[in-house]
Order: C-alpha cells, then structure tokens, then sequence
C-alpha cells in the first residue's frame, strides 16, 4: 500500500487531455514538493515534473504539473503514442522522514 | 551532465549479502545527496534510504533499518548500499539517484542510475 494514492490506470486516444492525480497527506505532499518520474519499460525513472510544476530541461510542454494542498496531478496534452509508459508521483514525507512514492499510473494511448 | 553508472546484475542465495556500486561520470557528487531506489518486478519504485556525502550518515527509510547500509565518497564519485540477510522478496532492480542541483536529501532526483537487478533465489 503506497504512501501516495495514484489511479493504476489512464487512457485516452492521440490528441487527448489525460490527467493524473497524486493524493497524500500533511507531512507529504501538503508540506513539500512533489516529483513527477515517467518510466518506459525496462528503463530508469526519468524525471518529468520538478518542485511542483517545473519541466526539467528536455521535457516537452505537453507535461504539466500542478498542486493543490495535499493533493497534485499531471496533465499530459496532446497525448501521443509515446507517452505510453509507468508515471510516479514522488514527495518528501516529514513524518517518515524519507521519500514516499505513489503506486505509479500506467497511461495507454488508444 | 553527470551519469551514473551502476555495477552488475547479482543472484544470490537467500541469507547472504549484496553490494551495489554506483559510480558518477562527467563530474562527482561531492555534495550532492545520493538516494537509493528498489523496484521489484512489476510493483512500484520504493525508497531504501540516502546520503548526502560531505555531511555524514546516511538516512534509511524505517522498512530497511538494520539492514541496510549506504556509504559514499565524494572525492571519488562512488556510492556503495549493502543489503544483509536477503530474502526472496528483495528480488528487484536497484537504483541510484542524485539531484545535481542540490546537496539536500528533500529534493527529487534528476538523474538516475541505469539500475542493477539482484536476484534472491535458492
């Protein structure tokens, strides 16, 4: 049982809007940043969103993070085939003391 | 651009220990946190613990307490975690992870080793 509650699945066909959401608590995510990772199977994690709502370098602006207080999403515009992959919600935890993840979303383009 | 390279695969026997090393290329990690990362075949990432080199021990998530140990020495850009008394369940591929942006332990992890499967069998 992850710390952080993410959808197992999402989908949607090719120029769709999908949206994930991230659902904690206090000591995470209402009171520390929250990361976004996409990962391809077979791969590392990739960094996709940064303290929030920030594209690392690289990231297409298709990606965007947003926060609400103990909860956050990803929105993936303009969905494409490629976006086919694993997305980890991520937040420091103040009460575990360490980094807590979310059961990951697994995202099928249609 | 920093990259971490990561030892090879392990099979080992239930009971024993396991080492892996992470090593930084392009540049070291003197002062950057340095976290470890484990995901078991078809579950999610799960954090074992970190270490920030320059400022002293490691932090470990409580699930792994006295179990596992993270060391690291920034001069050389090298990260060791060592697991003890593995079990079948530790069967997963192992990551590291650091933030070249920052030396905090709270702060997300923008590159990523290219991870290490250790295989816990009999």
């Amino acid at each position: 049982q992850s710390v952080l509650t993410q959808p197992p699945s999402a989908s949607g066909t090719p120029g769709q809007r999908v949206t994930i959401s991230c659902s904690g608590g206090n000591s995470n995510i209402g009171n520390n940043y929250v990361y976004w990772y996409q990962q391809f199977a077979g791969a590392a994690p990739k960094l996709l969103i940064s303290t929030n709502d920030q594209r690392p370098s690289g990231v297409p602006d298709r990606f965007s993070g947003s926060k609400s207080g103990t909860s956050a999403s990803l929105a993936i515009t303009g969905l494409r085939s490629e976006d086919e992959a694993d997305y980890y919600c991520a937040a420091w935890d103040d009460s575990l003391n360490g980094w807590v993840f979310g059961g990951g979303t697994k995202v099928t383009v249609l | 651009q920093v990259q971490l390279v990561q030892s090879g695969a392990e099979v080992k026997n239930p009971g024993s220990s396991v080492k892996v090393s992470c090593k930084a290329s392009g540049d070291t990690f003197r002062t950057s946190a340095i976290n470890w990362v484990r995901q078991a075949p078809g579950q999610g990432l799960e954090w074992m613990g970190g270490i920030i080199p320059s400022f002293g021990p490691a932090k470990y998530a409580q699930k792994f307490q006295g179990r596992v140990t993270i060391i690291a020495d920034g001069s050389t850009g090298t990260a060791d975690m060592e697991l003890i008394s593995v079990r079948s369940d530790d069967t997963a591929v192992y990551y590291c992870a650091t933030n070249t942006l920052s030396s905090s332990l709270r702060h997300g992890f923008d590159i990523w080793g290219q991870g290490t499967l250790v295989t816990v069998s009999s």
